[in-house]
């Protein structure tokens, strides 16, 4: 089945302990990102990459850090997180240029 | 001033009414236009996208663009309990592949 996973689902830390979540996809997709999703925000991209070592800032990358070695993976790590990261973090992907993206199921973090 | 305005909600209709959700956006470059649902502790899946302007229908869904006023709308017909969920727009240019998301309307279909 063509999916994009996220582990963990939910996540409840404290300050400062560093952290990752992991992301891979099964479709070969090139292009891969991360959201973070916030009431009355909507979708902010934290991070992107358009292909293996190939990676860029979104709109709100600070605080976050990724990187891409493999291109089914693409984990997000927060070195030291804080509670204004608390929020629900998606992974997607999408082949190159084309306009449908698929989401992982989400990542729920608590930072306290 | 956000580059993409849509109205957070909630908006609650009852079963079999016509909804109507909106975004408006200042970027005259955009030109594609997408529509995704996202249901409860899920991720967003995309339901429908536009190229340009004029409209777009898949079912019980049309997707309707008007560039002139930067005004795009999504139209559900016979809207069903199952059509409740949060239903985000997003759009991007020609040359730049970056997609940029309205917050999102949360949608109620009252039984």
């Amino acid at each position: 089945e063509a999916q994009v996973t996220q582990n963990p689902r939910y996540l409840i830390t404290v300050t400062g302990k560093k952290l990752t979540v992991t992301c891979s996809q099964n479709m070969n997709h090139e292009y891969m990102s991360w959201y973070r999703q916030d009431p009355g925000l909507g979708l902010r991209q934290i991070y992107y990459s358009m292909n293996v070592e190939v990676t860029d800032k979104g709109d709100v990358p600070e605080g976050y850090k990724v990187s891409r070695k493999e291109k089914r993976n693409f984990p997000l790590i927060l070195e030291s997180p804080s509670p204004n990261q608390t929020s629900l973090y998606f992974c997607a992907s999408r082949p190159g240029e084309a306009t449908k993206q698929y989401f992982g199921p989400g990542t729920r973090l608590t930072v306290t | 001033q956000k580059e993409v305005e849509q109205d957070p909600g909630p908006l609650s209709v009852p079963e079999g009414a016509i909804v109507s959700l909106n975004c408006t956006y200042s970027n005259s470059a955009f030109q594609y236009f997408m529509w995704y649902r996202q249901y409860s502790r899920k991720g967003p899946e995309l339901l429908m996208y536009t190229y340009s302007s004029g409209n777009k229908e898949d079912g019980r869904f049309t997707a309707q663009v008007d560039k002139s006023s930067k005004y795009i709308s999504l139209f559900i017909r016979d809207s069903q309990p199952s059509d409740s969920a949060t239903y985000l727009c997003a759009m991007r240019g020609d040359s730049n592949y970056q997609l940029i998301w309205g917050a999102g309307t949360k949608l109620i279909i009252k039984p």
